[in-house]
């Protein structure tokens, strides 16, 4: 089965850092998205991305965050001035078109540590 | 707004036990249903999903779910358990033509061998 890659499995970075998250979704997907997962709290929604533009956002995703789709393959996620709570496991997911009711296909995700 | 709500945080079986897992929805119009199964060091994965037709889900490695409408329900369920089915088990909503999968904040399922 295709699968969803996402580099690094886990990062640390220091308060105020800028961090990139990158995801390399399944070839012929449309639409993209990242997900966190705090330590012992749940997946949240951060946004969702299709046809080259932000299709959806939660209230998390504030403006320290942005996403990019820069050469076709690669979606990243930048934290521009990472805070101790951005701490968490960041997930890309990835589906076909459609009306939603395809699964989405998650990456195996990155670690985020902000010291 | 759409919710997630799952009842059990975590739950303890032994092997053979029969599993339910509570989950209930919040959503104003027709949805898309999932449940997803992280197990210990690896990513989510779909174990199910529900869109239309047969309430009565039948997924992976013998799972089961059935959407209640009435209830705004989708319980999962599994006759009996194995040990390889320690995991943490979401529940996971989508509005028909949305763009974003809600997630409930899972359940931490041990199997006692």
């Amino acid at each position: 089965e295709p699968e969803v890659t996402q580099t690094p499995s886990h990062q640390v970075t220091q308060m105020g850092q800028e961090v990139i998250l990158r995801c390399v979704p399944i070839s012929n997907h449309l639409y993209f998205y990242w997900y966190r997962q705090i330590l012992g709290q749940k997946v949240e929604f951060l946004v969702s991305f299709y046809n080259n533009e932000i299709s959806e956002k939660s209230e998390i995703f504030d403006d320290q965050f942005s996403v990019e789709r820069p050469d076709g393959s690669n979606f990243t996620l930048k934290i521009r001035s990472t805070k101790l709570e951005d701490s968490a496991m960041y997930f890309c997911a990835s589906r076909i078109a459609g009306t939603g009711n395809e699964k989405l296909f998650f990456g195996s995700g990155t670690q985020l540590s902000v010291l | 707004a759409q919710s997630v709500s799952q009842h059990n945080h975590h739950v303890i079986l032994s092997e053979a036990a029969s599993l339910e897992l509570g989950c209930n929805y919040s959503y104003g119009g027709t949805v898309n249903l999932f449940w997803y199964v992280q197990y210990p060091g690896q990513h989510l994965q779909l174990l199910l999903k529900y869109f239309s037709g047969d309430p009565l889900v039948k997924g992976i490695k013998g799972f089961e779910a059935e959407f209640i409408k009435s209830k705004f329900s989708f319980n999962l369920r599994k006759p009996s358990v194995q040990w390889s089915d320690t995991a943490e088990y979401f529940c996971a909503v989508n509005g028909d033509g949305g763009f974003k999968t809600i997630f409930g904040a899972g359940t931490r399922l041990f199997v006692k061998a």
